[in-house]
């Protein structure tokens, strides 16, 4: 039931481009993306509804596919601040709110 | 807002004792998370609630733990007695549920560690 996120690592130069995936073996209602910095908690960074509604910060673009159940995000023009753990949680019906999470991606921007 | 308020930041406890973390969720959410997140395990959800009622406990690893909701303000989560495999941070989230995918607020974390 754990979605399953890849890669699990990734490491940038600084204005390089990621893909960050989440694939989910149940039909969704929502994706949740988080940031975790180390030693820190997770930071909402975007909601995709099925339907197509997002809910999100403007600089941070990512995509949802209902057919595949399969989102991902995007991280164009990579700065340091970009470095943590992303986390992609999936929601599988309007059920109150329960998230479940992936293992997390480790993205590390270098100058 | 203060955001999510969570306590103590810091337990360091002997096997055997009991450990009560606390939480209280951003004035005005009615919904409210409790996760545990280790290493080997990733972030999980142990239980969570909504205006009040505990909805879905699958995730309490076993009876040894206990969750509650006394009011809206304030929630807390129990372990008696507790092991060392129990150490991890526990995160509290809280969110306000109009209708599905509504963003989760997380405390800073209790991390916890049985000895």
């Amino acid at each position: 039931q754990q979605p399953v996120q890849s890669p699990q690592a990734v490491i940038l130069r600084e204005g390089e481009d990621a893909v960050i995936n989440c694939s989910s073996s149940k039909a969704l209602y929502s994706v949740h993306w988080y940031r975790q910095k180390h030693g820190e908690a997770p930071v909402f960074l975007m909601i995709l509804l099925k339907g197509g509604e997002q809910k999100g910060h403007e600089k941070i673009s990512a995509s949802f596919n209902e057919k595949k159940q399969q989102s991902s995000l995007y991280l164009t023009a990579s700065q340091l601040s970009y470095s943590g753990t992303y986390f992609c949680g999936t929601e599988i019906s309007n059920q109150g709110g329960k998230l479940i999470f992936g293992q997390g991606t480790e993205l590390s921007v270098k100058p | 807002d203060a955001g999510v308020i969570q306590s103590p930041r810091h337990e360091v406890t002997e096997m055997g004792q009991e450990v009560t973390l606390r939480c209280k969720p951003i004035s005005g959410h009615n919904s409210l998370f409790w996760y545990r997140q280790t290493m080997m395990r990733g972030l999980e959800l142990l239980i969570y609630f909504n205006n009040n009622v505990p909805i879905d406990d699958s995730g309490m690893p076993e009876d040894r733990f206990s969750a509650k909701m006394p009011n809206a303000s304030f929630s807390t989560l129990k372990i008696q007695p507790s092991e060392p495999r129990d150490s991890a941070v526990y995160f509290c989230a809280s969110s306000l549920r109009i209708t599905g995918g509504n963003e989760q607020f997380f405390g800073p974390g209790t991390r916890l560690t049985v000895l």
